[in-house]
């Protein structure tokens, strides 16, 4: 399975943009990133996920690099509440073995200040 | 409320004793798993189901069993905990393609 890394921790100041990068170089073609995240110790939160083209929901946007080899989540106005671990992952589609797995990393500690 | 429900929210263990976690969705979901989560780490897979009767081992299989003999239902059992067990225990369930839906988790402890 491709794996991802992410920065260990970002700020971002209320009201303005958080741009959460992910690396993914391995991804194969149809392999999925999906984007979670876990406010203190709750369970993790799905948040959006894609394929190829950018993505849009009510809580974010996410970016795909052409090679896919990248990502970038954006979340438009940062709100205190948006304080969490972040977590980047690709998920091999539904086939095989395989089917419905998610293996998480670290994640991006994002810390939204006032 | 739709979602995914674990009971206990809490659980003290000693060593050598068995227990069974509880999970249970009511989203008619595919796919359920288990996750374990460390202190400052990531969530690690642990068992994972694709349907009624099917399971299958994650990352770090040893030491639990899982059955999933409806598709609401899939219990973990700790055989016989051990102090490297004590963590926060995550069940997910999902649709074929969809986002994950977790629970609140499981603290247990073995002391």
């Amino acid at each position: 399975d491709a794996k991802t890394t992410q920065p260990p921790s970002m700020d971002c100041a209320e009201g303005r943009a958080a741009n959460l990068p992910c690396n993914h170089s391995t991804i194969s073609g149809n392999e999925y990133v999906y984007w979670y995240r876990q406010i203190h110790s709750q369970g993790p939160q799905y948040i959006i996920h894609g394929l190829k083209n950018n993505e849009t929901n009510e809580m974010a946007s996410l970016i795909i690099t052409e090679d896919r080899k990248s990502s970038t989540l954006i979340l438009p106005h940062a709100t205190l509440r948006d304080t969490a671990v972040y977590y980047c992952i690709v998920r091999v589609p539904d086939r095989g073995s395989t089917l419905g797995r998610l293996y998480f990393g670290r994640g991006t500690q994002l810390t939204v200040w006032p | 409320n739709a979602g995914v429900t674990q009971t206990p929210k809490f659980q003290v263990l000693k060593t050598g004793q068995s227990m069974t976690l509880q999970c249970a969705q009511d989203m008619n979901h595919e796919y359920m798993s288990w996750y374990r989560q460390d202190p400052g780490m990531g969530l690690r897979l642990i068992h994972y189901s694709v349907g009624a009767g099917i399971t299958d081992q994650g990352e770090v299989p040893n030491g639990y069993n899982v059955s999933r003999s409806t598709t609401e239902d899939f219990p973990l059992r700790l055989l016989s905990a051990a102090p490297s067990q004590t963590s926060v225990y995550f069940c997910a369930s999902s649709s074929r393609g969809g986002g994950y839906t977790f629970g609140s988790g499981t603290r247990l402890t073995v002391v």
